[in-house]
Parts: C-alpha cells; structure tokens; sequence
C-alpha cells in the first residue's frame, strides 16, 4: 500500500496569508496525486487533480504542484472560507490512501 | 447538476448487518466507477471500496473485504453497500464519491455525496 504523509497536521494563518501544506508518499504515485478540502460535517470537495490541474471552479488562488513522491498544495492568500481541513489522495493505485489530514486554522 | 445523496444509515449492534445508498442523477451514471468511503467522528477519510460502471471490476479495503459487499443497479442509478458482521470501529459517515476513472484503473473523485452516519454500538 502506498503510504500519504502530510505536513504540518494544523496550523494557523491570517487572512491574507500565504499557506502551503505538503504531502509526500511512500512510492511514486508520478501525478497521481489529488488534494480535497473538507469543512466540518460536510462532504470532501475537489481542488486539484493530476498533481497541479485546478477542479472546474475552483478559485485560482489554489495551486498543487510536484511530482513522483513530494507534492504541495498552496492557497496563494488565504479567505475567510479557506478555514477548513485539506487532504492528498494517491490514485495510482488501490487501495486508494489519503494524508492524515491539515487543518488550517484562523490566528 | 451532479447530485449524490446516500440513505440507509442508523444504529445497529455489533454482529448486525446494513444497506447504506446513493442515488445519483445529473450524469450517465453506468459510465463512472463509483466508490464508497468512511469518515470516522474526528479522523480522516478512508477509502472502502470502488466498482467500475459495468461491475466487472470491484476493489476492497482489507479493513471490509468478507464483510462488506458494494453493487450497482445502472438502471436505478443506484450504489449500495451491504455491510454485514458490523464491528464498533465501522461506526462513522459513509460517503458515495464519482471517479472520474474508467475501467480499472482509478482516478480522481470529482463529486462526493453528503453522507450517511452508520453508529455500531450495543
């Protein structure tokens, strides 16, 4: 199985801010890489797919980049509505494995 | 619009068995894999299980494989996952999810259903 890593596990950030949050695998998962965000009692939503490709209607302000094992997804100036818990997903492979998840949190 | 809505969640005892939904309109539904995953209360998310749109291939987390069944009806546009001999650490929000994959290979999730609350507790 492939193993996903995310680093920080939180953090906190003004509006404004510029936030990145990393992801790393246990093998190549090449671009195989999507990141979702998460609010509270609330279904996951797509941002970014293939490593660095933005969802349809996804602010621009989101962007993913890397390749093979390390990855970054970065919110180039954090919104009030960016409050919320991201997470990576390799789909190279099954079983399908997600990153212990980043909760960003206002400061 | 692309709408998933699952159904079917509730409380049952250890050993019990349950059929969790999800409906789907707004797409050509036999064309899309479509997955199960589990959240439990305040941990990640955790992927359960995945079926192509013409059911020829089916893929289980090891955590549910022997206990748990997923199927489709594309006639319905329907997902279900039948989820029998139940243990406490199934308790959680079990979500439907498109992938934006064919065949057998997986892909993205573009779409992703609300949820549906599963508790497992005596």
């Amino acid at each position: 199985d492939i193993q996903m890593t995310q680093s920080p596990s939180s953090l906190s950030a003004s509006v404004g801010d510029r936030v990145t949050i990393t992801c790393r695998a246990s093998q190549s998962v090449i671009t195989w890489l999507a990141w979702y965000q998460q609010k509270p009692g609330k279904a996951p939503k797509s941002l970014i797919y293939g490593a660095s490709s933005l969802q349809s209607g996804v602010p621009s302000r989101f962007s993913g980049s890397g390749s093979g094992t390390d990855f970054t997804l970065t919110i180039s100036s954090l919104q009030p509505e960016d409050f919320a818990t991201y997470y990576c997903q390799q789909y190279k492979s099954y079983p399908l494995t997600f990153g212990g998840g980043t909760r960003v949190e206002i400061k | 619009d692309v709408q998933l809505v699952e159904s079917g969640g509730g409380l049952v005892k250890p050993g019990g068995s349950l059929r969790v939904s999800c409906a789907a309109s707004g797409f050509t539904f036999s064309t899309f894999t479509m997955n199960w995953f589990r959240q439990a209360p305040g941990k990640g998310l955790e992927w359960v299980s995945s079926l192509s749109g013409t059911s020829r291939y089916i893929y289980y987390a090891d955590s549910v494989r022997g206990r748990f069944t997923i199927s489709r009806d594309n006639a319905k546009n329907s997902l279900y996952l039948q989820m029998n001999s139940l243990r406490a650490e199934d308790t959680g929000l079990y979500f439907c999810a498109r992938d934006r994959g064919t065949g057998n290979a997986p892909s993205h999730l573009d779409y992703w259903g609300q949820g549906t609350l599963v508790t497992v507790s005596s």
